[in-house]
């Protein structure tokens, strides 16, 4: 089953607005929420990522909010670009015995339109 | 400038033929993962290694095996390709107890004709 549930698939948006990517999860044992960005061609790249004792990080434009008693968390981009569309992916990681794994949802294709 | 490597980066190939999809990277890192993604962009886990000589299946069932002979290196090999296997292949890689970051290569583009 999906561990990780992201949404939407898709979304378009103008330049200069904020999209919204959500993600949730059931796993209580996932100790750290990774973002990732994938433009064609290439593999994925580490974005932001957030330990689920804290509400919200920022770096730059990007910001994770952390809702640990929904166990929902979400990707927002401020004044967004027509560079920032790509696929992201959230994702999960879990520690196990001799190492950690990532568990990704779904993507989300973005298009920021100029 | 990558520094993980994954060659080829396009491979068209015929039905049954055996096939090895290259993987190697610089960083020294212990464990290795292959992953491979959807055309609707999902990734799934097929394979990882924490160590040399350690490999583990992962989350889909695949009919690929791997080897981890070297640190830097993790070759996945498809003893006789099929129409099914047509995909895109990502090797990633990362170091650490507890690492969420990591390092995925361009990936193979895999078809199977």
């Amino acid at each position: 089953q999906q561990q990780v549930k992201q949404s939407p698939q898709s979304l378009i948006v103008q330049k200069g607005g904020i999209p919204i990517i959500n993600c949730a999860y059931e796993n209580t044992a996932f100790d750290y929420f990774p973002w990732y960005q994938q433009f064609p061609g290439k593999g994925p790249a580490l974005l932001i990522a957030i330990r689920p004792d804290v509400s919200e990080k920022k770096e730059g434009r990007f910001t994770i909010s952390f809702n640990k008693s929904a166990k929902q968390f979400s990707l927002h981009i401020m004044d967004s670009q027509p560079g920032d569309s790509a696929t992201y992916f959230c994702a999960a990681s879990e520690v196990w015995t001799s190492g950690s794994r990532l568990t990704f949802g779904e993507g989300t294709q973005l298009t920021v339109n100029p | 400038e990558a520094d993980i490597y994954q060659t080829p980066r396009y491979l068209v190939i015929g039905t049954g033929k055996k096939i090895t999809l290259e993987c190697s990277q610089t960083m020294g890192h212990d464990k290795m993962y292959w992953y491979q993604q959807d055309p609707g962009m999902e990734l799934h886990l097929i394979h990882y290694s924490y160590g040399v000589n350690s490999t583990e299946k992962g989350d889909l069932s695949s009919e690929s095996t791997v080897s981890r002979i070297r640190t830097e290196h993790f070759p996945l090999t498809l003893e006789s390709a099929r129409p099914s296997h047509t995909s895109q292949y990502l090797c990633a890689s990362s170091d650490g107890p507890t690492s969420y970051g990591y390092t995925f290569g361009s990936g193979t583009r895999l078809t199977v004709v």
